[in-house]
């Protein structure tokens, strides 16, 4: 079991960029979520999915789109970089009986 | 609203010596409380939770913390701290089993001197 893989493991982009942000998961796990981490500010919620086929916006949705593609991968997408977006970006998932997150290595993003 | 708060930004502790890193939470129902650790240039990783039963909850790496209603903690402790635990440390709240929404505290990092 890999677990949660996240692709790039690092990325620059200009502002204006667009990009997407893979995760997947060979858990066989029915929930998945997008966080990102900003230094002094924990986790926030940008976007979950509690099962394949759906998705709900968290704390902090706006700038980003996300994609359930199947029940193992979940995207996020950034249409239009911003400064404000340079952070860490953790990819998590769940399984339906059981309460706790799993979380994938992250991906380093900088928007300069 | 649901909250977490870590009150230390830092811990420092020596190698041998009990730790406890620090977590106030406040929902509106019955709390699910998480415990997760995160080392340089990795993702989190899950130490323990407290669903409901007993107050002191035991988790990986002979960490535990210890479920307070009346003070709404969350303390996560470990008797021998080893330079190892050095890391960075999460609690986190959800007001429901089952529930999407974590709320993350905005982490300690514990340091341990040799």
């Amino acid at each position: 079991n890999a677990g949660v893989t996240q692709t790039p493991k690092f990325q620059v982009l200009k502002t204006g960029q667009s990009m997407t942000l893979q995760c997947a998961q060979d858990m066989n796990h029915n929930s998945m979520y997008w966080y990102r981490q900003d230094p002094g500010m924990g986790l926030r919620l940008i976007y979950y999915s509690a099962s394949e086929g759906t998705t709900d916006k968290g704390e902090v949705p706006n700038g980003y789109n996300v994609s359930r593609l199947n029940k193992r991968e979940f995207s996020l997408r950034l249409e239009s970089a911003a400064p404000s977006q340079t952070s860490v970006y953790f990819c998590a998932s769940r399984p339906a009986k059981m309460i706790e997150q799993f979380f994938g290595p992250g991906t380093r993003l900088t928007v300069l | 609203a649901q909250s977490v708060a870590q009150p230390e930004d830092q811990v420092n502790v020596a190698e041998g010596n009990p730790l406890t890193v620090k977590c106030t939470y406040s929902v509106s129902g019955n709390p699910y409380l998480f415990w997760y650790v995160q080392y340089p240039n990795r993702g989190l990783q899950f130490l323990l939770k407290y669903i409901t039963g007993d107050n002191l909850v035991k988790g990986s790496y002979g960490f535990e913390a210890e479920f307070n209603k009346s003070q709404t903690s969350f303390h996560l402790k470990k008797p021998t701290a080893l330079v190892s635990d050095s890391a960075l440390y999460f609690c986190a709240v959800s007001e429901r089993a089952g529930a999407n929404n974590l709320f993350f505290g905005t982490g300690t990092r514990l340091t341990v001197i040799p």
